[in-house]
């Protein structure tokens, strides 16, 4: 079974500058999660999507953070403009369905890093 | 007061050894608790889901208090591989089911 795919793995910009992370989540996941962890911590979420609509997004920047998920399958996570600490590996993860419980797993991606200079 | 308090270690052991790990969580609405394992530049990875009568997995062994909101991880028989940064984990319901991550306890096993 292929995982949760994500591009790029690595990414350096400039302060003010735009970036987005694109993920393709495990067939058939319905529920599809953006974190943010920055190094010496747990990662933090950012976004929840069940299907293509948003549940959570709470602690999503929005000044500057913007995702989709259009058709409910792929997403995009879009930075814009970029400051200094937001320099973080963005980590996509994906379950079967809304949720999380003993019986439902959450599997993620190997992340981006970025790094804002 | 972070919601997931975990020591970050690290926890330097001889293989062999046995070694316990704590994490607390504050939200008394939490439902389902977890440890995750996440080796250095890797994404996190379910260990084992934590059930209120305990449960074990080979050399692992969870146990949850859901009067003290206490959860433990116990490795036996520590190997080289067990190296790596266990996250306590909590889901909740909110607006929606949310996964809480703690910032991690770093293990190193030393031969």
């Amino acid at each position: 079974e292929a995982g949760v795919a994500q591009s790029p793995r690595y990414k350096i910009i400039e302060k003010r500058q735009s970036v987005a992370f694109w993920c393709n989540p495990i067939s058939g996941h319905a529920t599809l999660y953006w974190y943010q962890q920055i190094l010496g911590q747990g990662p933090k979420l950012l976004i929840q999507f069940q299907n293509n609509g948003v549940v959570d997004d709470s602690q999503l920047p929005k000044d500057r953070f913007s995702a989709e998920r259009l058709k409910g399958v792929d997403s995009t996570l879009k930075i814009q403009p970029a400051k200094l600490e937001d320099s973080a590996v963005y980590l996509c993860a994906s379950s079967l369905e809304q949720g999380v419980s003993l019986n439902t797993e959450a599997f993620f991606g190997q992340g981006t890093r970025l790094t804002v200079v | 007061r972070k919601e997931v308090e975990q020591d970050p270690g690290p926890f330097n052991v001889p293989e062999g050894a046995t070694v316990a790990f704590n994490c607390t969580y504050s939200n008394s609405a939490s439902q389902s608790f977890f440890w995750y394992r996440q080796d250095c530049r890797k994404e996190p990875k379910l260990l084992m889901s934590v059930y209120s009568s305990g449960n074990e997995d080979g050399r692992f062994t969870a146990q949850l208090n859901r009067a003290s909101q206490y959860i433990s991880l116990l490795i036996r028989d520590s190997k080289l591989s067990d190296s790596a940064t266990y996250l306590c984990v909590v889901s909740r319901m909110d607006s929606s089911y949310k996964l809480i991550f703690g910032s991690g306890t770093r293990l190193l096993v030393r031969p």
